[in-house]
């Protein structure tokens, strides 16, 4: 089976703007998570998606929203982007509800805001 | 004070020592993930516990509930072990989302 998959791997962007990202899970599951990893903040959870509904949200601003279509694929955008929110964002996924699946994770995306 | 809590931050070891990092938290969980993750930044899960002990391999994994602590051993380490291990927790309260210590950047030296 392939693995999880983001895209794009790299991105700049610039102050003001906004961006979207994909995540592509595993075949046949259908949690999604989102992540934030920064050197300061270390790793810290953005949202979870379960059937195309969020069941759980980290603590970050309402810049930062997602999304699951219904064939378990994801998407997170943050608008209005700011100098902080340069970070690798990772996605994992799990084969059924999040607390009691092993997650596999992707790549990352990383993200550069200039 | 960090809801999770890893020691050491940094260990250095020579090639075919025994590792121990541990992990503390501070909330009730319903489970406790260890992962890795190798410079580039891909994560790989490890284990998942919820009680007791798991193995694969060279890795094994403890957890005490009621002192809530676990550790993470590496017998017969290996260059290729080194990585940043980090433990997360899921709270059994509330929402059960992730939370992820500081990690423990482990470097294994022939």
């Amino acid at each position: 089976k392939a693995g999880v998959t983001q895209t794009p791997r790299y991105l700049i962007k610039t102050r003001g703007q906004q961006v979207t990202l994909s995540c592509s899970p595993i075949s046949g599951h259908r949690s999604v998570s989102w992540y934030q990893q920064t050197p300061g903040q270390g790793l810290q959870f953005l949202f979870e998606y379960f059937s195309e509904t969020q069941r759980n949200k980290g603590n970050f601003p309402g810049r930062f929203s997602g999304r699951q279509f219904s064939n378990s694929r994801s998407e997170m955008n943050v608008s209005t982007l700011e100098l902080g929110d340069s970070a690798l964002y990772l996605c994992a996924s799990s084969l059924g509800a999040f607390s009691y699946n092993e997650q596999f994770f992707g790549p990352g995306t990383r993200l550069t805001v200039l | 004070k960090n809801e999770v809590e890893q020691s050491p931050q940094n260990l250095t070891a020579q090639e075919g020592e025994f590792i121990t990092i541990n992990c503390s938290y501070s909330v009730g969980i319903s489970a406790l993930h260890w992962l890795q993750q190798h410079p580039g930044g891909g994560i790989v899960s490890l284990f998942m516990l919820s009680s007791g002990k798991k193995k694969h391999g060279r890795l094994i994994a403890t957890i005490n509930i009621q002192e809530k602590h676990s550790s993470l051993h590496i017998t017969a380490s290996h260059p290729r072990d080194s990585a940043v291990y980090i433990c997360a927790v899921r709270r059994s309260y509330n929402t059960d989302k992730l939370i992820f210590g500081t990690g423990t950047r482990l470097q294994v030296f022939p």
